[in-house]
Parts: C-alpha cells; structure tokens; sequence
C-alpha cells in the first residue's frame, strides 16, 4: 500500500519567514498526495492536492507544493508564514486499494512565533 | 450549509462500557470513513464505507464496530474489547468511485474526544 513519511516532527519558524515541510512517499506508478491541516481540537482542512497535471500546485492560505517524481517527494512551502499559520501539518497519500481512504503520515507541528 | 457532523465533542467510557460515536453529512457523499488520532502518529484507518450496506475493516477495526444503514450515517461503536480506546475520532466522506478526479477530496468532521472513566 501506499505510504508517506514527514520528515520533521517539529518546525519551529519565525514570523515572516519562509518554511518548508517535507513529505516523501513511496514509489508507485501513479499516487494522489494530499496536504491537510489541523488546528488544535478541530478536524482537519484541506491546504492543496496533487492528481495529475502540473508538479506545481497552489493551495489556500498562500501554501503551495511541488511533485518531484525522481525524488519521490511533496514537500509543502509558504513564503511568509504567520502567526496564524501556527498548527498541525499532515501529508497523505490515497491508499491503493480501500476506495478513496487515505495514509496519512505522523504529521509536523508548525510554530509561528513572533 | 453542507458539512459532516460529529457528537458528541467529548465522551467518556466506563471499563466494560460500548459507546457509539456519531458521523451525518449532508453532502451526499457515498463514501464515509473513520480514523482514530493519536498524538506522534497521524491518523489511522478504523473502517470505511463506499455504499450504504457495505463497509471494510481499516487497518485498526478490532474493537470497534460500524453500520451504514442510511447514505448520510457512519455510527462507530467502540466495544468494550478495545483496550485503548483513548483518542480523538475523526469521521471523514468522499464521493463515490469512477467519479472525476477533482471530486477525489476528503472532508473532515470536527472530531469527537473519547477518554476513559
């Protein structure tokens, strides 16, 4: 089945700054990656997916994210984080065979401070 | 507004206790799913259902039952065979397969708490 692996657990960043999440997932023939977030107590929001097409997707809240193939990665980038940015990251990929359920990886903790 | 919802927020079980977490959308949606979030580990499959009156077990199904009588109900019984049922429920739908893949998207319901008494 498919897999995901976020490589940090935490990413402490501060205001204004740019920030890289990174999500890596395992080799198949054709995968559908998704990003989510959480903020604390609530259930988890959609930020952008990857299907097909273009390797560069753009999602909500100024976050976007690149395929890379070859590396076998979908690492989730934000220029200029904020504050509010502040929460829970999680990358998953469809799982291939349990209609459109999902692997999710152990997530990363983005704190914005000041 | 369309949406998923989940009740209660928090529950408490009892040692021996079976507990029924509830999972309504209004988006009509065929598929429905439940994960189970621990802290450090993501979420994890518990079932799934692509069709009223089928489901499957996920990666973690012991202990837990589902039924899918209605297309916009996924309860999840939590029985008392699960050990270790402390955790943050998160139910989850989609539309059905051999659909467009844009409507391969998975939305969230707030999320329900369970802690034991």
């Amino acid at each position: 089945a498919q897999s995901v692996t976020q490589l940090d657990s935490q990413v402490p960043v501060f205001e204004e700054a740019p920030v890289e999440l990174r999500c890596n997932y395992s080799s198949s023939v054709s995968v559908y990656l998704f990003w989510y977030v959480q903020y604390p107590n609530q259930g988890l929001q959609l930020l952008l997916k990857y299907l097909s097409g273009s390797t560069l997707v753009k999602g909500i809240n100024g976050f976007e994210a690149e395929f890379n193939k070859s590396q076998t990665s979908f690492h989730l980038r934000k220029p200029s984080v904020h504050i509010s940015d502040t929460a829970e990251y999680f990358c998953a990929v469809k799982r291939g065979n349990s209609g459109y359920a999902l692997n999710f990886g152990k997530g990363t903790s983005l704190l914005v401070t000041p | 507004d369309g949406g998923i919802t989940q009740s209660p927020k928090y529950l408490f079980r009892k040692e021996g206790q079976n507990v029924t977490l509830s999972c309504e959308q209004n988006l009509n949606h065929d598929a429905m799913y439940w994960y189970r979030q621990d802290p450090g580990q993501g979420l994890r499959l518990i079932y799934y259902s692509q069709i009223v009156n089928d489901f499957q077990k996920g990666d973690i199904a012991e202990g837990y039952s589902v039924s899918r009588e209605k297309k916009e109900s996924f309860p999840l019984t939590v029985t008392s065979a699960q050990k270790n049922p402390t955790a943050f429920y998160l139910c989850a739908s989609s539309r059905g397969p051999g659909l467009a893949e844009h409507q391969e998207t998975q939305y969230f319901g707030p999320g329900t708490r369970l802690l034991v008494l």
